[in-house]
Order: C-alpha cells, then structure tokens, then sequence
C-alpha cells in the first residue's frame, strides 16, 4: 500500500533557529512530489514541485530536496509568518494512465519571535 | 482567474439531514478532486475526476457518500444521511493535464462541516 508519512507532526521553532520536515513514502509509479502551506481556516497553497531524486527548488527561506525514498523541507532562519501546516504529496502513476495525488498528515510549525 | 470555488463555506446540520457541498473547479482544468481533512487523518482523497468522469471513488467512506461531475464547471458531493463523524472540512482541487503547467493542484478554500 502506498503511504505518505511525516515527521514531525509537531514543530515548535524560535525565530531564526534553522530545522527541516522530513518526508518519506513507500510507494510504486512515483510521478512527482508537492509540498503546500496550508494556514488555519484556509485551503493548501501550493509550494514546490520535484520531479526526480537530486532535485532541489528554492523559494525565499524554504529549500525542498527530493531523494528515492524522502524529501525534505528545509526552513533558514525561519520567521513568525512561516508559522503554518506544511503538507507534502505524491502524485502517483494510477491506473488507466491517470495520476492520484495522496497527502501526508502534516507538520505543524510555530514560529516563536 | 478565481480560482476553485466551494459552496457553503461553513454549514451545520442535524444528522440524518442532507448536505450536498458544491465545486466550481479552475477552468480550463480536466481533473477535479474530493478531499476531507480532519485532525487525525488529515487530507483524504475521496474521488477524483478526470474529464468528467470518475476515474477512482475507492477514498468515498461508504454509500452514504456520492459525488457527481455533470460538466466541466461543476461538481457535487453528497451526504445522504449525515452523520456527526462527518464533520470535517472538505476541500475541492483541480488541475490541468498539462504537465508543463507543473501538475500543481489549487485548492478552494474548503466547507467547513458540523453535523450535530
């Protein structure tokens, strides 16, 4: 069975101390990897897409990695309005040609000033 | 662009009532997705579409739950009798085939369910 899993679920950071999300999936026909932001009460807000193992993407102070079996999320000197859910996702190859998108359960990051 | 579109945005209901959440998916967008997020289980994919067609309902938790796509602009997903274990948001995406376009999914901003 195809499984998406995250760690931590829970991540309490101070202002500018540097952590990473981890990412890792057991899965067949890997198609691609997202991760998303999501912010209470509000629908995920897509962030990065990879496509093979090495490959990395950039966006002010997150950096997404993507090995064969994880990917990893890392956050530089992170700031109070990085505080969110961040939820990665595997696009998979299904049946039929078409391709499934399964999410992870999340990590859940504060940022504290 | 507007993006994905979701009715009612919050909605509470006594069980045994009908609900039935709507979707206007991104145009241009051929796959439509279902999703329920709770706190212990997190972002469920329900159904997804593909063209209008169902292509796989096997997240759908059982009868009580059905979802229709009759064209490319909008999508139902009914609960027929609701349940209090129904309460949950639920989150409908689209995306285009392109792959150019990234594959990346837009989320509407949910509906948000209380059944009491």
């Amino acid at each position: 069975e195809d499984q998406v899993t995250q760690s931590p679920e829970a991540l309490r950071l101070q202002e500018g101390e540097s952590s990473s999300l981890n990412c890792s999936y057991t899965v067949s026909g890997l198609r691609g990897l997202f991760w998303y932001r999501q912010d209470p009460g509000k629908g995920p807000e897509f962030l990065f897409t990879l496509y093979s193992a090495g490959e990395e993407k950039e966006k002010e102070r997150l950096k997404a990695t993507l090995t064969k079996k994880e990917s990893f999320l890392h956050i530089t000197a992170p700031k109070p309005e990085d505080s969110a859910t961040y939820l990665c996702a595997v696009v998979l190859r299904h049946s039929g040609g078409y391709q499934k998108v399964t999410f992870g359960i999340g990590t859940k990051l504060q940022v504290i000033p | 662009d507007a993006g994905v579109i979701q009715s009612p945005r919050h909605e509470v209901t006594e069980m045994g009532q009908e609900v039935t959440l709507r979707c206007k998916p991104i145009s241009g967008h051929d796959y439509l997705f279902w999703y329920r997020q709770t706190m212990m289980r997190g972002l469920e994919l329900l159904i997804y579409f593909n063209n209008n067609v169902p292509i796989d309902d096997s997240g759908m938790p059982e009868d009580r739950f059905s979802a229709k796509m009759p064209n490319a602009s909008f999508s139902t997903l009914k609960i027929q009798p609701s349940e209090p274990r129904d309460s949950a948001v639920y989150f409908c995406a689209s995306r285009p085939s392109d792959i150019s376009s990234g594959n990346t999914i837009y989320f509407g901003e949910g509906s948000w369910l209380t059944v009491v």
